[in-house]
């Protein structure tokens, strides 16, 4: 079975802070994501990352960067940590070449106050 | 613009009440689209892909089924362990993204 797992279940961060989430994935795959998960607002995508040193913005990047230097671990860095950044954080992993699906971690819960 | 719709929001069954969960899609091309069961404070976890109109997968009392514009969840004879949130993702052609809709939350009792 993949297994994607996520160094923190629960974060409490205060504002301004930079915060590390950290993923790390045990399948050989090369794609990895990062999203965020709020209530009435599904999956948003932050990063995508295709292989070492690459990544691609998603849908919302801004206050986030990435950064993948082995391909089992991609981190997701949140420079000035926010209120509104206070959210459901979820990392995938998935098979590059075919419409394979998202394997996901089980989270972390990012508290900013 | 690749959109995924999935109804109703929420669902309230009775133990044994059968009933089906709605994934409408618009997508110019389909790679693939995903069923997955989410429990609270936990990550999405994998059910099913489909790729092609027609095509059916079944597990245990869930039976997900695929037609051009929509995919269906059936869950037979729903146990309380079933109630979780229930969420559909597509993968279309031509990039790298999967469109989440935004779930339905089912809660069976016993």
């Amino acid at each position: 079975d993949v297994k994607v797992t996520q160094s923190s279940r629960y974060l409490v961060k205060r504002t301004g802070e930079k915060v590390f989430l950290e993923c790390v994935q045990d399948m050989d795959h090369e794609n990895m994501f990062w999203y965020r998960q709020d209530p009435g607002l599904g999956l948003r995508l932050i990063y995508f990352s295709y292989d070492v040193k690459m990544k691609e913005k998603g849908d919302i990047p801004e206050g986030y960067s990435v950064s993948r230097e082995k391909k089992e671990r991609f981190s997701l860095i949140l420079e000035s940590a926010s209120t509104n950044q206070t959210s459901m954080y979820l990392c995938a992993s998935s098979i590059r070449d075919r419409a394979s699906p998202l394997h996901f971690g089980n989270g972390t819960r990012l508290t900013v106050t | 613009e690749d959109q995924v719709t999935q109804s109703p929001e929420a669902l309230r069954l009775q133990e044994g009440e059968s009933s089906s969960l709605n994934c409408s899609y618009t997508v110019s091309g389909l790679r693939g689209l995903f069923w997955y069961r989410q429990d609270p404070g936990k990550g999405p976890e994998f059910l099913f892909t489909l790729y092609s109109a027609g095509e059916e997968k079944e597990k245990e009392r869930l039976k997900a089924t695929l037609t051009k514009k929509e995919s269906f969840l059936h869950i037979t004879a729903p146990k309380p362990e079933d109630s979780a949130t229930y969420l559909c993702a597509v993968h279309p052609t031509g990039t790298y993204k999967y469109i989440f809709g935004t779930g339905t939350r089912l809660k069976v009792l016993a």
